[in-house]
């Protein structure tokens, strides 16, 4: 089955401890991006990946790292997590065409909370 | 820079049609999506435009004029589970792999 997974998918954490959260796709896609998803700010892009060893930062990409060694994972990295970064963060994946991105598959979520 | 606007939210009635509309501003254009996204779910992909015009999808159409900077989601026949929010995003060519998302519109269907 086509998918993205991501994992874990709720996290309560503590300020300062850093954590990853797991992104893979098993399509083969080149183009994958992280969005976190605030209430009255809708989804936000924090960093994208055209392709392996590829990336660039999004609209939010502050307090972040991310790498793309490999074509089907995508992880996202909080060096240094505190309470402004609890959100609900989602992973996607497409299909690219030189610049063109076609629609975007999400993964299921990741609730993060930062106490 | 781009903007996105698409109404808050909406109600609708159960058999009944409704019309989600988004506007925006971008400098360099090249295509808008519509998304479903049900509560703490993940947003599902439903529409595609680059070219004016309506794009038909079983109970689902999406409109687009580049000229107003205009597109709509057409939903008919609703049903309960189309209650969800709608999001619309569009793609900038100046703005590389960037996808740039609305703040999404929840539509509420009542019986």
């Amino acid at each position: 089955e086509a998918q993205v997974t991501q994992n874990p998918r709720y996290l309560i954490t503590v300020t300062g401890k850093k954590l990853t959260v797991t992104c893979s796709q098993n399509m083969n896609h080149e183009y994958m991006s992280w969005y976190r998803q605030d209430p009255g700010l809708g989804l936000r892009q924090i960093y994208y990946s055209m392709n392996v060893e590829v990336t660039d930062k999004g609209d939010v990409p502050e307090g972040y790292k991310v790498s793309r060694k490999e074509k089907r994972n995508f992880p996202l990295i909080l060096e240094s997590p505190s309470p402004n970064q609890t959100s609900l963060y989602f992973c996607a994946s497409s299909v690219r065409q030189g610049d063109i991105i076609y629609e975007q598959y999400f993964g299921p979520g990741t609730r993060l909370t930062v106490t | 820079g781009q903007n996105i606007d698409q109404p808050t939210e909406m109600t609708a009635t159960e058999g009944a049609i409704v019309q989600i509309n988004c506007t925006y501003q971008t400098s360099g254009f090249n295509g808008l999506f519509w998304y479903q996204q049900h509560a703490g779910e993940a947003p599902t992909f439903l529409s595609y435009n680059v070219l004016d015009g309506l794009e038909e999808k079983g109970r689902f159409s999406s409109f687009l004029s580049r000229s107003k900077g205009y597109s709509y989601l057409l939903l008919k026949e609703l049903q309960m589970k189309d209650s969800a929010s709608y999001l619309c995003a569009v793609r900038d060519q100046n703005q590389g792999g960037k996808l740039i998302f609305g703040q999404g519109t929840e539509l509420s269907v009542k019986p």
